[in-house]
């Protein structure tokens, strides 16, 4: 049974460029949830899509946006990026609303 | 303040001793109380989660949430130098909610 798989793995970009990352949840889990993880803390929640539809979203700019797919897979799009989006991006699914949330690999993006 | 506080550690402690952790918290929406493990440039690994006050056994691990005063503990037993790892709380209205973490505790296990 395939847990969660993110790709790429790791990602450099340079200010002001676009990059799109992608998330494939746990074999029978519909909800998908990205979250933002600095080096030193915790991780933050960015959005949750469920139904292929945004349903949550956490204090982040309208930079970043998301898309989920009829597969339940979904993409986290950031704009513009800057020096301070360099992180490591975690996606985590659950089943539904009542499931607890698995972690995928994250994917570490760096911004120069 | 943060909603979720958590000691950023480092807990050194030698092989076999008991590893103490804990975290407070502010919102009495949280409902639900879980704890990850994550290892260095991992994702995190979900080790217990429990949505009710008192204590949850799972083999090494023990699990305490006390909602009276807001304070989430995970107990190790028997630690191993494979249990040095960073640990991180997590609350949430609901388990398939957003989840918000403390800024989590490293922990090394020497031999």
């Amino acid at each position: 049974d395939a847990g969660v798989t993110q790709s790429p793995t790791h990602l450099i970009k340079t200010r002001g460029q676009q990059v799109t990352l992608r998330c494939s949840p746990k074999s029978g889990h519909d909800t998908v949830s990205w979250y933002q993880q600095a080096l030193g803390q915790g991780p933050q929640f960015i959005f949750q899509y469920y139904e292929e539809e945004e349903r949550q979203r956490g204090n982040f700019p309208d930079r970043f946006s998301g898309h989920q797919f009829p597969n339940y897979s979904s993409e986290l799009n950031v704009n513009a990026l800057l020096l301070g989006d360099s992180a490591l991006y975690l996606c985590a699914s659950s089943g539904g609303l009542i499931e607890t949330q698995y972690f995928g690999p994250g994917t570490r993006l760096l911004v120069l | 303040q943060k909603e979720v506080e958590q000691d950023p550690g480092p807990l050194s402690v030698p092989e076999g001793a008991i590893v103490s952790l804990n975290c407070t918290y502010s919102n009495s929406a949280f409902q639900y109380f879980m704890w990850y493990r994550q290892y260095s440039r991992k994702g995190p690994e979900l080790l217990m989660y429990t949505y009710s006050s008192g204590n949850k056994e799972d083999g090494r691990f023990t699990a305490q949430v006390d909602k009276s005063s807001k304070y989430i503990s995970l107990f190790i037993r028997d630690s191993q130098p494979s249990d040095s790892a960073t640990y991180l709380c997590a609350t949430g209205e609901a388990a398939g909610n957003k989840l918000t973490f403390g800024g989590g505790t490293r922990v090394l296990v020497k031999p």
